[in-house]
C-alpha cells in the first residue's frame, strides 16, 4: 500500500509569499494529482503530472519520479489561495488513488 | 459548462435508515469514482467504474454499501442500515478521454444520528 504524506501539514503566509507544499510517496506510481479544496468543500483538480514540470498560472508542480518526491509552488500568493492542497498518488497498475493528508494554507493581507 | 452532479447536498437521517446518494458523471467519462472525507481518515476511495464496470469496491464495507452505475449517466452509492460512522462527506468523480483529469461533484453531506 502506498504511504503518501504531506508537509507542512498547516501553513500561513502573508500576501505575496511563495509557497511550497511537499508530497512523498512510498510506492511507484503511473501519476500524481494535485487537488484544491476550498472552505466550502469543493474539490477542483490542479495538475496530473507523471514526469518534470508543469505550470498553470501562478501555481507549478513538479515531480520527481526517482525521489518519489512532488513539490506543488505558488508564486505571488493571494488570499484567495487560502484552502487545502491535497496530493493523491495513482496506482501503477490501476486506477487507485492514494491521497495524502492535506496542507491546510492560509494567505493573509 | 460539463459538470458532475451530486444529490443529495445534505442528508441527515436516523441509524438504521437507508441512504442513497446520486451521481450525474459528465458525460462522456467512463470512469467513475465514490470517495469519502472524513476528518479523521481523510479522502478515501470507496469504489469505481469504468464503463460501467465495477472494478474496484475493495474500500467499501461489503455488507451495508453497494455502488452500482445503472447507465452510463448514473451512479449511485448506497448504504443500509445506516450507521453514525458512516457521517461523511461522499463524493463523485468523474474521468475521461486522455489527460486522466479528475473532475469531482459538491459532495454529498451525511450525517446519521
Amino acid at each position: 500500500k502506498n504511504e503518501v504524506e504531506q508537509s507542512p501539514q498547516n501553513l500561513t503566509a502573508q500576501e505575496g509569499e511563495f509557497i511550497t507544499i511537499n508530497c512523498s510517496y512510498s510506492v511507484g506510481i503511473s501519476a500524481l494529482h494535485w487537488l484544491q479544496q476550498h472552505p466550502g468543500g469543493g474539490i477542483v483538480s490542479l495538475f496530473m503530472l507523471s514526469s518534470g514540470k508543469k505550470k498553470h498560472g501562478r501555481l507549478i508542480a513538479t515531480i520527481n519520479i526517482q525521489e518519489k518526491h512532488s513539490s506543488l509552488h505558488i508564486t505571488a500568493s493571494h488570499p484567495r489561495d487560502s484552502a487545502v492542497y491535497i496530493c493523491a498518488a495513482l496506482d501503477g497498475t490501476a486506477s487507485k488513488l492514494t491521497f495524502g493528508t492535506g496542507t491546510r494554507l492560509q494567505v493573509t493581507l | 459548462d460539463a459538470r458532475v452532479t451530486q444529490t443529495p447536498r445534505d442528508k441527515v437521517t436516523e441509524m438504521g435508515q437507508e441512504v442513497t446518494m446520486r451521481c450525474q458523471p459528465i458525460l462522456g467519462h467512463n470512469t467513475v469514482f465514490w470517495y469519502r472525507q472524513t476528518m479523521m481518515q481523510g479522502l478515501e476511495l470507496l469504489a469505481y467504474f469504468r464503463n460501467r464496470a465495477p472494478l474496484d469496491d475493495s474500500g467499501m464495507p461489503k455488507d451495508r454499501f453497494s455502488a452500482e452505475m445503472p447507465d452510463a449517466t448514473l451512479a449511485t452509492l448506497k448504504i443500509q442500515p445506516s450507521e453514525p460512522r458512516d457521517s461523511a462527506v461522499y463524493f463523485c468523480a468523474s474521468e475521461g478521454g486522455n489527460t486522466g483529469e479528475l473532475f469531482f461533484g459538491e459532495g454529498s453531506r451525511l450525517t446519521v444520528l
